[in-house]
C-alpha cells in the first residue's frame, strides 16, 4: 500500500461542497484508476487514465471529474457533493506489462451529509 | 459484457477447516480471472490469477483457485483456514474495455474465520 497513497484517508463534507481526493504513486506505472466501493456492490470504476493525456470515463463518472497532473498523480473531484456519493474511494495503478494486476491505495472514506 | 458473481455475502468457517469462496463468471472468449483480498482499513491486494494452463492456480498466503470451464466457476480455496484470513474477498474478470486493461469486480464475500 505504501507505493500508492491517498489523501485524505477520511473526509466529512456537506451537500453541495466541492472536494478533491488525491492519489500519488511511486511505482512508475502509467495507468491509474479511481473506484468507489459500496457494500454488496463491489468496486465500480469511475475514471481511468492510461497516461497524462489519456483520460477516460468509467461506468459511473457522472458527478465526478479527474485530473492527471503528472504520471504519479491522479486526483478525483466531486464538483458538488451529494449524500449518495458517500462511499469508500480507491485509487489503483497498473503496469502496462501486466495490466490486469492492479495495485491499490488504502482508500478514502467519504461521508457527505 | 463480462461479469462475475459471488453468491455468498459471507462465509463462516472454523480455524483449521478448509474454506471455499465461490465465484462464477460470464465472459465472451477466454476468461482472465482474478482474486483480490481486502483486509480491514486497507486497499485490495492481488491474490492470484488464471489466464491459461492448469485449472488449479496457486497464489499468495496458501490460497488456490480452481478454474472450471463447464461450470463457469473460479472458486477460491484454502485447505486450512487461519483467523488472519478473515477479510473481504473479491473475484474479478478482465474486461475488454480499454484494450483489455480493465477489471470488473464481483460484489465481494466476507470471510469470517473463528478460533
Amino acid at each position: 500500500d505504501a507505493d500508492v497513497t491517498q489523501t485524505p484517508r477520511n473526509r466529512i463534507t456537506k451537500t453541495g461542497k466541492r472536494i478533491m481526493l488525491e492519489c500519488s504513486q511511486t511505482k512508475g506505472h502509467d495507468r491509474m484508476y479511481w473506484y468507489r466501493q459500496d457494500p454488496g456492490l463491489g468496486l465500480r470504476l469511475i475514471y481511468y487514465s492510461f497516461d497524462v493525456k489519456d483520460i477516460n470515463k468509467g461506468e459511473i463518472s457522472d458527478g465526478y471529474s479527474v485530473s492527471r497532473q503528472a504520471q504519479a498523480k491522479f486526483s478525483l473531484s466531486l464538483e458538488s457533493a451529494i449524500p449518495n456519493q458517500t462511499a469508500l474511494y480507491f485509487c489503483a495503478t497498473s503496469d502496462p506489462g501486466r495490466p490486469e494486476t492492479q495495485y491499490f491505495g488504502p482508500g478514502t472514506r467519504l461521508l457527505v451529509l | 459484457a463480462q461479469s462475475v458473481a459471488q453468491p455468498e455475502d459471507q462465509v463462516n468457517v472454523a480455524e483449521g477447516n478448509p474454506l471455499t469462496v465461490k465465484c462464477t463468471y460470464s465472459v465472451s472468449g477466454n476468461p482472465y480471472l482474478f482474486w483480490y483480498v481486502q483486509y480491514p482499513n486497507r486497499g485490495l491486494q492481488f491474490l492470484l490469477k488464471y489466464i491459461t494452463g492448469d485449472n488449479l492456480v496457486k497464489g499468495s498466503y496458501g490460497f488456490e483457485a480452481e478454474f472450471n470451464k463447464s461450470q463457469t466457476s473460479f472458486h477460491l480455496k484454502k485447505p486450512s483456514a487461519l483467523v488472519s484470513d478473515s477479510a473481504l474477498y473479491f473475484c474479478a474478470v478482465r474486461d475488454m474495455r480499454g484494450a483489455g486493461n480493465m477489471l470488473t469486480f464481483g460484489g465481494g464475500t466476507r470471510l469470517m474465520v473463528k478460533p
